[in-house]
């Protein structure tokens, strides 16, 4: 069981736009940034999206972050088959002490 | 350009123990802190903390046993992490990844939690 919550998967077909939510509590969201990586099948995490709406160089600007209250999502616009892969979110939680991730959300592009 | 590189799959028996490297290249290695990460297989991401590079001082994530010891080799720029007495469910990919400094008022408190980039993960298989 995650601290943090993601839909275990979502879809769309190629070019559309999907959203990824992922929903905390006042101890981790609430009070911390939040971050994005994307795992491609059997490759490391990479970072997406830091400081809740941030890209890395080299992140194109179809990736976006936002975050709102205790919860976070993330945007994905023109969707490509490469996009497909798991998305984690993750952040501090005081209350724990130890940084939390999502369970993962398994993107398809149909 | 960054990166981190770790040493490759390892396959134990039970209670023997295993070290896994993680040397950085191409930037100071002293001025970031270096995360350990485990991944399950077919499970998500857990955090089992983080170790300072200038003072060698680990933090370990609230549950990880003793039997996890993180490590330097500042002359090789390496960071390790070694796993005593494995367990079955010790079998997981670990990776190690970099992360800025928290400060407050000059002293280092913390690591960022985001990480960037990531070793490319080694497997640790337990298994008799």
């Amino acid at each position: 069981q995650s601290v943090l919550t993601q839909p275990p998967s979502v879809s769309a077909a190629p070019g559309q736009k999907v959203t990824i939510s992922c929903s905390g509590s006042r101890s981790n969201i609430g009070k911390n940034f939040v971050c994005w990586y994307q795992q491609l099948p059997g490759t490391a995490p990479q970072l997406l999206i830091y400081d809740n709406d941030k890209r890395p160089s080299g992140i194109p600007d179809r990736f976006s972050g936002s975050k709102s209250g205790t919860s976070a999502t993330l945007g994905i616009t023109g969707l490509q088959t490469g996009d497909e892969a798991d998305y984690y979110c993750g952040t501090w939680d005081n209350s724990l002490s130890l940084v939390v991730f999502g369970g993962g959300t398994k993107l398809t592009v149909l | 350009q960054v990166q981190l590189v770790q040493s490759g799959s390892e396959l134990k028996k039970p209670g023997a123990s295993v070290k896994v490297s993680c040397k950085a290249s191409g930037y100071t290695f002293t001025n970031f802190a270096i995360n350990w990460v485990r991944q399950a297989p077919g499970q998500g991401l857990e955090w089992m903390g983080w170790i300072n590079t200038n003072t060698g001082n680990p933090t370990y994530a609230p549950g990880l046993t003793g039997r996890f010891v993180f490590s330097l080799d500042t002359s090789v720029s390496t960071a390790y992490l070694q796993i005593g007495s494995l367990k079955a469910e010790d079998t997981a990919v670990y990776y190690c990844a970099r992360a800025g400094f928290l400060m407050a008022r000059g002293v280092i408190v913390g690591t960022w939690n985001w990480f960037d980039p990531w070793g490319q993960g080694t497997l640790v298989t337990v298994s008799s």
